[in-house]
């Protein structure tokens, strides 16, 4: 079983705060590192796939960057909006299946 | 619409009771998961299905069975023999490429 950890278990944040999360993964036999955002009530919705290293992607104020070498990826999102409150849950994939982490969640107070 | 479906919302056991939870995709996804959250816990994964009448065990299977009759359908019984079934109970599907994994809405399951 691949061991995914996630920090903070969860922030507090004022709106227009930026704020950046951390997922640790084992890097030996890496295939894709996954972001999801869970919001309550809802499905959770994916954000962003990477597989190669040094990978950064983008979408809106939500960014995140990958270093397979050591096992880590961070999710960024620049001033945080009280509709950014959710569960942020990174995952590990193997060949067809992910390994997902505890999770971090997020709330934004106006 | 493209998704997927669960039911029920909210489902309710007894002791000793075999429940099933139901999965349906309309997004002609070939692979199926059924994942298991508790609080503080991440998704478990439980049982998944790569093709149609084949299917894997996951992490913690013990004391759940599965079926992959058809494409679109992947239903999960919580057997009797599962002690600690109360959970959020989550499907999700995927494509070829089995990158993205596009999650239903959910099950929550209490024991009476």
């Amino acid at each position: 079983i691949l061991n995914v950890e996630q920090s903070p278990q969860s922030l507090h944040v004022q709106e227009g705060d930026s704020t950046n999360f951390t997922c640790s993964f084992p890097s030996s036999n890496f295939y894709a590192l996954h972001w999801y955002r869970w919001e309550t009530a809802k499905s959770p919705e994916a954000l962003f796939v990477m597989t190669l290293n040094g990978d950064e992607k983008k979408k809106g104020r939500i960014s995140a960057t990958l270093n397979t070498k050591e096992g880590y990826s961070y999710l960024y999102i620049k001033g945080s909006q009280p509709e950014d409150s959710a569960t942020y849950l990174c995952a590990s994939s193997g060949y067809s299946t992910l390994t997902f982490g505890k999770g971090t969640m997020l709330l934004v107070s106006p | 619409d493209g998704g997927i479906t669960q039911s029920p919302k909210y489902l309710f056991r007894k002791e000793g009771q075999n429940v099933t939870l139901s999965c349906e995709q309309n997004l002609n996804h070939d692979a199926m998961y059924w994942y298991r959250q508790d609080p503080g816990q991440g998704l478990r994964l439980i049982y998944y299905s790569q093709i149609v009448n084949d299917f894997q065990k996951g992490d913690i299977a013990e004391g759940y069975s599965v079926s992959r009759e058809k494409k679109e359908s992947f239903p999960l019984t919580v057997t009797s023999a599962q002690k600690n079934p109360t959970a959020f109970y989550l499907c999700a599907s995927t494509g070829l490429n089995q990158e993205t994994q596009y999650f239903g809405p959910g099950t929550r399951l209490l024991v009476l």
